[in-house]
């Protein structure tokens, strides 16, 4: 079985403070992805970044990054300098390669920028 | 990049009537399209898994005579709510891929509302 935890709920933070979003997973499968997903208020799903299990180099895209630890079974996102648009629901997800690629999502985490 | 194109995005149907929800992969062959369901403020829900010219495999909880999934081409899904009641209000949402380890795309989702 499959599981992702995402333990915030709802985070606020002020415009320009850094924040990070924490995800922890549970998978017996030795091959499975993760991704990262913004959810503005709109509905539509942004996708953010999907990473194999076997990559475990931390990313980094503009103000966003990511720490992938195998160790602790974390896929944390943090925005640096936040900004009034990143306000959404975060959700973090969990595909496992013998489960015919679907994805399985965490409870999410609402962000709210405060200006 | 790969588009999903979703119809219709909202849609307020009479409690009893069914409502149809199309998904297309405009770019791209989806082999397997998965469909999901979002209550207000929680996360999304995978409702079933369908592969073009097989019968979809529902998640454990979900009704399979209420919810009619028809994947018959490679580019086309359908999901089906009939005889939709106020609980079945919901953000529908459906995703495609291509093959297994070639990711995923969303549709931008369909708010149904049963009165």
């Amino acid at each position: 079985a499959q599981k992702v935890t995402q333990a915030q709920t709802e985070i606020s933070v002020v415009e320009k403070e850094d924040v990070t979003l924490d995800c922890v997973y549970e998978t017996r499968d030795t091959t499975y992805y993760l991704f990262w997903y913004k959810q503005p208020p709109s509905g539509e799903l942004v996708f953010l970044i999907r990473r194999n299990s076997f990559d475990e180099q931390n990313e980094i895209s503009g103000r966003y990054s990511w720490n992938f630890q195998k160790s602790t079974s974390s896929f944390n996102f943090t925005i640096t300098a936040s900004q009034v648009v990143d306000s959404a629901v975060y959700f973090c997800a969990l595909s496992e390669a013998g489960e015919d690629d679907k994805i399985i999502f965490g409870k999410g985490t609402r962000l709210h920028i405060l200006p | 990049g790969a588009v999903v194109s979703q119809h219709p995005s909202w849609v307020i149907c009479k409690s009893g009537t069914s409502v149809k929800i199309e998904c297309r992969s405009l770019d791209f062959q989806a082999t397997t399209m998965f469909w999901y369901r979002q209550f207000p403020k929680q996360s999304l829900m995978l409702m079933a898994t369908s592969n073009e010219g097989s019968k979809a495999t529902y998640e454990q909880g979900v009704e399979k005579d209420k919810f009619l999934i028809n994947h018959a081409s490679l580019t086309l899904s359908t999901l089906t709510v009939t005889s939709a009641h106020p609980e079945d209000s919901s953000f529908y949402i459906c995703s495609a891929s291509s093959g297994r380890g070639y990711g995923y795309t969303f549709g931008s989702g369909t708010r149904l509302t049963v009165v």
